[in-house]
């Protein structure tokens, strides 16, 4: 079935240090989405990116989608505490039924 | 504007029970998922209702799962015999639908443990 590969799975950063995780599927996608869920608590939606080479930022969260919509990043600019958590990226399966399949998830830690 | 609600928000039970999660979504939202989520890993469906109706069931256990959203508002998902395997988090999610942009809300999960 369709799938997304996410990647790193783990990143542990100094505060103040830049982030960036990657989703990467081997076919087009019609659009992805990020959500971040905090260490014990539920996924919460960021963004969803619909249109090739698409770039979206939310302060110091930067969401780009590639040309040939196959992959995306989210990237955090000098990262804060609050930041810590897993950061998922989902896709619509083929049929865009409204079904959302998650990649692995990049978990950040920021040590202050 | 509340959020997803859920209950439990824990249950511990043994092997061979049964146990029962419920969740009201956001009002106004037809679309309603239940999601597994393991430790580690991304959520994943289990079953997603359009109003009442449950248009996609593939991925749910159907020997020993099952849920319902009877009035097209609130749902309910069982399972019964539980395993040690069924050990996880149960999030609930809903959304406009389609048609309405792709952003669901999840509520604050059932964290079950088997033992």
């Amino acid at each position: 079935g369709q799938q997304v590969m996410q990647i790193p799975q783990y990143q542990h950063v100094q505060e103040g240090e830049d982030f960036t995780t990657y989703c990467n599927s081997s076919t087009t996608l019609s659009n992805i989405q990020w959500y971040k869920q905090r260490p014990g608590g539920h996924p919460v939606f960021l963004i969803q990116l619909v249109k090739s080479g698409e770039v979206k930022k939310q302060k110091r969260l930067t969401f780009q989608f590639g040309e040939a919509k196959k992959n995306s990043s989210l990237h955090i600019t000098a990262t804060q505490t609050t930041d810590v958590g897993t950061y998922f990226c989902a896709i619509t399966g083929s049929s865009n039924t409204g079904k959302l399949i998650f990649g692995q998830g990049t978990t950040l830690q920021v040590k202050p | 504007e509340a959020g997803v609600v859920q209950s439990p928000r824990y249950k511990i039970i043994e092997k061979k029970q049964p146990v029962a999660f419920w969740c009201n979504p956001i009002s106004g939202h037809n679309t309603l998922y239940w999601y597994l989520q393991n430790l580690g890993q991304g959520p994943e469906l289990l079953i997603r209702y359009e109003n009442e109706e449950a248009v996609d069931d593939s991925q749910l256990p159907k020997d020993r799962f099952s849920a319902e959203r009877l009035k097209g508002v609130d749902s309910t998902l069982k399972i019964q015999p539980a395993e040690l395997g069924d050990s996880a988090v149960y999030l609930c999610a809903s959304s406009l639908g389609l048609g309405h942009g792709g952003e669901q809300y999840f509520g604050p999960g059932t964290r079950l443990t088997v033992t």
